[in-house]
């Protein structure tokens, strides 16, 4: 149990696109997912918290504008790259937590990220 | 704030055998504690957990102390195999925060 789904796993684009990243929780219901950004041999650095049916709860030092999150259902948060340039070139993964049925202590499941590299 | 760090950025172990990897954590708020794995090109893989009201827990071949006196995690590898090269972050919350702030992680070589 407990899967999350990121969709795609590689994006390469060219400078000046959008991209989307979808994070899926399959078999359960999550109404926070986290978006994290991770550069080679670092560890993870939290961007931001969905919340389902609100906003998005950004870290400081992120741009709201330049990274768009939706979290518009139960099962799906949505990362926009907005206007991508090589800096934002990175692997961003995201998790989500069963809270619904397991109470505050339970764990974050990850997606297996997705390496966004922008020409 | 809170910060989570680890003692050795690389471990290298021969295959067989037991491997322990450390963390140390800031804040004494911190209630709930994870060691993940992560591989290449994967995202990060839950191996165990514990609460602050425990001070170990085992699972298969992992076990994981905790020491809240002096804000120390450990994670112990039982026999550790090749399959087990990775690199292995923890990861503290607080209670009635939703965050979880992670360790800069631990790369683990195993030697066949």
């Amino acid at each position: 149990g407990a899967v999350v789904s990121q969709h795609p796993s590689w994006v390469i684009c060219k400078s000046g696109t959008s991209v989307k990243i979808e994070c899926r929780s399959l078999d359960f219901q999550a109404t926070t997912m986290f978006w994290y950004r991770q550069f080679p041999k670092q560890s993870l650095m939290l961007m931001a918290t969905s919340n389902e049916g609100s906003k998005a709860t950004y870290e400081q030092g992120v741009e709201k504008d330049k990274f768009l999150i939706n979290h518009a259902s139960l099962t799906l948060s949505t990362l926009t790259v907005t206007s991508a340039h090589p800096e934002d070139s990175s692997f961003y993964i995201c998790s989500a937590r069963d809270l619904v049925s397991g109470g505050s202590n339970q764990p974050q499941h990850f997606g297996d990220g997705t390496r966004l590299s922008i020409l | 704030g809170e910060s989570v760090g680890l003692h050795l950025p690389t471990l290298s172990v021969q295959e067989g055998d037991n491997s322990i990897i450390n963390c140390a954590y800031s804040n004494s708020a911190s209630d709930y504690f994870i060691w993940y794995k992560q591989e290449s090109g994967k995202g990060p893989q839950f191996i165990i957990d514990i609460r602050s009201n425990m001070d170990k827990r085992q699972g298969q071949r992992v076990t994981v102390l905790l020491n809240k006196t002096v804000k120390h995690l450990s994670l112990q590898i039982a026999a550790t195999q090749p399959g087990d090269s990775a690199v292995y972050f923890c990861a503290a919350k607080r209670d009635n925060f939703n965050k979880f702030y992670f360790g800069s992680g631990t790369k683990l070589n195993v030697k066949p």
